[in-house]
């Protein structure tokens, strides 16, 4: 069965640091991946999605993304955390034929000045 | 422009009662679906419509039932509501169903807070 693991659920960083987010995630064929956003008591915004090509993808709000399919990964990355970046972010790959998206147990990310 | 829209925001209520969210998209996508995000912010899918056809129903009690109206809404009314219905609810839409892949980009509401005493 598909599945996602993020396995940190809490990160805190200092603001300008950088960051990486870790998404794991099991499925047969080519995964169509997608990293979503949640601020506190907001809905999901959409970061950035992996469907072929380039295994580096660039999202909003300067975020990057790297599939690597020997580690079954889609790790997040941004270079300089600002004060604004605190939020739940979600990892998620879409399952079967009908756009079913399985998500990750989310990781907190908590920004320190 | 709301994209997606979901009414209420927020909704507490007694246990026992019936209550509806409404969803919205103005994004002329085909399919539309309904997650639940429990207390501690995991997300499970719960049904999904594709031009008004239920095609996703993930073993969610007989309880809840959605209705698809037209494309564009896709409503969720609960029955005889308990504790555990507490959680936020949210509407998404993508383009179109086993479209390109940029046509399965799900795309989220605000969500809505349901909170059942």
């Amino acid at each position: 069965a598909q599945s996602v693991t993020q396995p940190d659920i809490h990160i805190t960083v200092s603001e300008g640091a950088s960051l990486e987010l870790r998404c794991n995630y099991s499925y047969g064929a080519t995964p169509y991946l997608f990293w979503y956003v949640q601020s506190p008591g907001q809905g999901l915004q959409l970061l950035l999605k992996y469907f072929s090509g380039d295994t580096l993808v660039q999202g909003i709000k300067g975020f990057e993304a790297e599939f690597k399919r020997s580690q079954s990964s889609f790790n997040l990355r941004k270079p300089s955390v600002h004060w604004s970046d605190a939020a739940e972010y979600f990892c998620a790959v879409l399952s079967g034929g009908y756009n079913k998206l399985i998500f990750g147990a989310g990781t907190r990310l908590a920004v320190h000045p | 422009d709301t994209a997606v829209s979901q009414t209420p925001k927020y909704l507490v209520t007694q246990m026992g009662n019936d209550k509806s969210i409404k969803c919205e998209q103005n994004l002329g996508h085909d399919t539309m679906y309904w997650y639940k995000q429990d207390s501690k912010k995991f997300l499970k899918i719960m049904f999904s419509y594709n031009n008004k056809e239920l095609i996703i129903n993930e073993t969610v009690p007989n309880r809840f039932s959605p209705k698809s109206p037209d494309k564009a809404h896709l409503n969720l009314h609960i029955n005889s509501l308990e504790l555990g219905d507490s959680a936020v609810y949210f509407c998404a839409s993508s383009q179109e169903l086993g479209s390109l892949a940029g046509g399965m980009t799900q795309y989220f509401g605000p969500g809505t807070r349901l909170l059942v005493l």
